[in-house]
């Protein structure tokens, strides 16, 4: 069985500040992870994704997320948030073998100037 | 390039009535999704279809959800009789190929179920 843990529900940041969005998972095999977003009444939409090779992927918007297997994370950063980062982030993983994808509860980033 | 379409995009009734959403994915993409979103909670996947096929239903509450996907290009997600705990937002996604090689679903913009 695979599950995500996002520890945090909210993350409060002033504009252009750095932000760090934390995810663990679990697994007991080799793992595929993703990062969504969410804008209020919108579908989500991939942020960027680790399949396999480098441990540090860059996505869309300045994004980037690392994969550590040691501590089973896979935490999403930006340096300089903007207000248009107000949104729902979701943590997902996808077990090798298996396609489907199970979501993290989500954190809401909250930008304000 | 048309993305995913749900309708309706709102939807209010009364517990014990039925209701019915419709997703029309991306033109060629095999697989469909379909989420619940409860507020406060990540999506849970209800049933995957590949083609017409059924791959994934096991959290799918059948004695009151069911769905189909006739001719292998837009689906319907029923709910009879609703329940309180019904009300969510409905997801439908799309993907074009098995999820391990490429990893990226596309999700249309849901369908809110608020059931009184």
């Amino acid at each position: 069985a695979q599950s995500v843990t996002q520890l945090d529900s909210q993350v409060p940041v002033f504009e252009e500040a750095p932000v760090e969005l934390r995810c663990n998972y679990s697994s007991s095999v080799s793992v595929y992870l993703f990062w969504y977003v969410q804008y209020p009444n919108q579908g989500l939409q991939l942020l960027l994704k680790y399949l396999s090779g480098s441990t540090l992927v860059k996505g869309i918007n300045g994004f980037e997320a690392e994969f550590n297997k040691s501590q089973t994370s896979f935490h999403l950063r930006k340096p300089s948030v903007h207000i248009s980062d107000t949104a729902e982030y979701f943590c997902a993983v996808s077990s090798s073998g298996y396609s489907t994808l199970t979501f993290g509860k989500g954190t809401m980033l909250l930008v304000s100037p | 390039e048309a993305g995913v379409a749900q309708s309706p995009r709102y939807k209010i009734i009364e517990k014990r009535q039925s209701v019915a959403f419709w997703c029309n994915p991306i033109s060629g993409h095999a697989t469909l999704y379909w989420y619940q979103q409860i507020l406060g909670q990540g999506p849970k996947l209800l049933i995957q279809f590949q083609n017409n096929g059924v791959v994934d239903d096991s959290q799918l509450p059948k004695d009151r959800f069911s769905a189909e996907r006739l001719k292998g290009v837009d689906s319907t997600l029923k709910i009879q009789p609703a329940k309180l705990e019904d009300s969510a937002v409905y997801l439908c996604a799309s993907s074009s190929r098995d999820l391990g090689f490429l990893g990226e679903l596309f999700f249309g913009e849901g369908s809110r179920l608020t059931v009184l």
